[in-house]
């Protein structure tokens, strides 16, 4: 079955700790992404990479951060400089313009 | 100005009902344009794609897209109890990273 794949569903996060989100894919597509849903809210897009071994900062980097070190997988972290944590995190790849999302990590504070 | 206005709502409608969903985007170089649905905690899926301006159908979904208003609809007929959900329009912005609307809540009551 080709998708994308997000882990933990649900993920708890103490003061002053770093927690990493899993995204990884199957659909064989250059671009992947990372957006931010808070509630009543749309997507905020964290960071992105078209290519392997590249990533850009998006509208809300700060306090976040990414590897693309193979092109089915990206990885975001939460670090301890994001204040407000607390969201629904989504991971995307694309092809052809079109997105293909995961099912989400809703990340809260202990 | 954010680059895609969409009202929140929630808006609820009786089972059979025609819906109307729109947008408004900023930038008239916006080419593509997509809505996505989003069932609650779930990550969002693709409904209908569109590149410039004109009308798409989709069996009970069309989608239009008027650029010299910068105005971006979804119709749906017929609708659906299963059609309650939150809906998400988009475009691609610079380098074609997709830019989100807030998204329009919609419940359709039996």
């Amino acid at each position: 079955d080709g998708g994308i794949t997000q882990s933990p569903k649900y993920l708890f996060r103490k003061e002053g700790q770093n927690v990493t989100l899993s995204c990884e894919q199957n659909l064989n597509h250059d671009a992947m992404y990372w957006y931010r849903q808070d509630p009543g809210q749309g997507l905020r897009l964290i960071y992105y990479s078209q290519i392997v071994n590249d990533f850009q900062k998006g509208d809300i980097a700060e306090g976040y951060s990414v590897s693309r070190e193979k092109k089915e997988s990206f990885p975001l972290t939460v670090t301890s400089a994001q204040k407000n944590p607390t969201a629904f995190y989504l991971c995307a790849s694309s092809r052809n313009e079109k997105l293909f999302f995961g099912s989400g990590t809703q990340l809260s504070v202990l | 100005q954010k680059e895609v206005e969409q009202d929140p709502g929630p808006l609820s409608v009786p089972e059979g009902a025609i819906v109307s969903l729109n947008c408004t985007y900023s930038n008239s170089a916006f080419q593509y344009f997509m809505w996505y649905r989003q069932y609650s905690r779930k990550g969002p899926e693709l409904l209908m794609y569109t590149y410039s301006s004109g009308n798409k159908e989709d069996g009970r979904f069309t989608a239009q897209v008027d650029k010299s208003s910068k105005y971006i609809s979804l119709f749906i007929r017929d609708s659906q109890p299963s059609d309650s959900a939150t809906y998400l329009c988009a475009t691609l912005r610079g380098s074609y990273i997709p830019t989100f609307g807030r998204g329009t809540s919609l419940i359709v009551h039996p």
